[in-house]
């Protein structure tokens, strides 16, 4: 089975930096995936993982370590526009598919 | 390159009627994933097609629910005898390994279903 747990909101003021954690159990691991989604939109490709370590790409950071089941997509000086949802999500490894398996989002809220 | 397209983007039916979903993904993309989101929910995998065969169905995907993608291009998702748990929003993605990130997907705008 998996099992994808994030926390379901935070809040953090413009400017500052935030952490968003995710840890997962999964039968299968082929990578971890940050998504970003507006409210009524689409997610966004924000950042993937599949090593340890961390991976910086302009404002945002993300990091994993397989061996704890654990990732954190973090957000530097942070912008009223990054007020979103922030999905992890991982990729089951095992035949063709390549499916997600989400959690359930962590709801940003960037205050002035 | 246009992106993933959905229509419609919004669908209001009333219980027990038949909908139908429409996907375009990325041209040259040959892998196809269906997935439903409910509020305060991620995305759920439903369905998965590499070109026009449809390798994977999730056991959320009733007897009530067929995908198609006839052509190994846009692909349709069908709902018969709809029902109000039927209600969220369908969102399609699409990849190809030889694009961007390998394993990334490219999601459309969803069609958000209300059934009444």
């Amino acid at each position: 089975g998996q099992n994808i747990d994030q926390p379901t909101e935070m809040t953090a003021t413009e400017g500052a930096i935030v952490q968003i954690n995710c840890t997962y159990q999964t039968s299968g691991f082929n990578g971890l995936f940050w998504y970003q989604q507006h409210a009524g939109e689409a997610p966004t490709f924000l950042s993937y993982n599949v090593l340890d370590g961390l991976e910086e790409k302009g404002r945002f950071s993300s990091f994993l370590s397989r061996s704890k089941g654990y990732s954190y997509l973090l957000l530097k000086e942070l912008q009223m526009k990054d007020s979103a949802s922030y999905l992890c999500a991982v990729m089951r490894a095992g035949g063709a598919t390549n499916k997600l398996i989400f959690g359930t989002g962590t709801l940003l809220a960037v205050q002035p | 390159d246009t992106g993933v397209s959905q229509n419609p983007r919004h669908k209001i039916t009333k219980r027990g009627q038949n909908v139908t979903f429409r996907c375009d993904p990325i041209s040259e993309h040959n892998r196809l994933y269906w997935y439903r989101q409910t509020l305060g929910q991620g995305p759920e995998f439903l369905t998965y097609f590499q070109n026009e065969a449809q390798l994977e169905k999730s056991r959320l995907l009733s007897d009530r629910f067929s995908a198609e993608r006839p052509k190994g291009s846009f692909s349709t998702l069908e709902i018969q005898r709809t029902e109000q748990g039927d209600s969220a929003m369908y969102l399609c993605a699409s990849s190809s390994p030889t694009r961007g990130t390998s394993y990334e997907q490219y999601f459309g705008p969803g069609t958000r279903l209300t059934v009444t």
